[in-house]
């Protein structure tokens, strides 16, 4: 079955990290560029970072930049985001996504709570 | 506040035809051809429904539709359904600086 499957999520403390993986099964995961998007309870759909299929380039929303690293072992079919310094405001579900200029296939999510 | 602006619900009756806004400008929608359409049920992932304004994936029935106009895309779902009933998003690229970039999302409701 072609899918994506998100873990690592859970409740950190303000200041605290958090390393969120997904792994990928059911095709050639190295072909594919891949993406972080989030979605804060109630609210909308948010773009966080981009890996291409060889992590020769990668891209950063600026309201993550500096804190969040994308990275990825083709090798094990698995795409991470290492999030540090992570705020009240970081608190949403994370979402893997395959694909260039959209996002063909999605993991289920996993829920990352900061709070004190 | 989201890129891109959508009106926040909508609502058509069963079988009726419904079509959702998406304004963004030069630099997103208006710039790239590469306007997609998201569903989304409760609790649930997101679902790609079109891509690259018209496009549909394997599987997303015909009854869903999209174009652009300048700075405007637009979802079109035809002959509504009880299970089309769900929030839609929007997305365009926009360079590599902000890369995707996503409307705020319309509630469709089906009556």
């Amino acid at each position: 079955e072609v899918q994506l499957v998100e873990s690592g999520g859970g409740l950190v403390q303000p200041g605290g990290s958090l390393r969120l993986s997904c792994a990928a099964s059911g095709f050639t995961f190295n072909v594919y560029n891949m993406n972080w998007v989030r979605q804060a309870p109630g609210k909308g759909l948010e773009w966080l970072s981009y890996i291409s299929s060889g992590s020769v380039t990668i891209y950063y929303a600026d309201s993550v930049k500096g804190r969040f690293t994308v990275s990825r072992d083709n090798a094990k079919n698995s795409l991470y985001l290492q999030m540090d310094s992570l705020r009240a405001e970081d608190t949403a579900v994370y979402y893997c996504a395959r694909g260039y200029r959209s996002g063909d296939l999605w993991g289920q999510g996993t829920l990352v709570t900061v709070s004190s | 506040q989201s890129a891109l602006t959508q009106p926040p619900s909508a609502s058509g009756s069963l079988g009726q035809s419904i079509t959702i806004s998406c304004t963004g400008t030069s630099s997103d929608v208006g710039g790239y051809n590469y306007v997609s359409w998201y569903q989304q049920h409760p609790g649930k992932a997101p679902k790609l429904m079109i891509y690259e304004v018209n496009k549909r994936p394997s599987g997303v029935p015909d009854r869903f539709s999209g174009s652009k106009s300048g700075n405007t895309a637009s979802l079109t779902v035809s002959g509504l359904q009880a299970e089309d009933e769900a929030d839609y998003y929007c997305s365009s690229y926009a360079g590599s600086n902000k890369y995707w970039v996503f409307g705020g999302g319309t509630k469709l409701t089906v009556l």
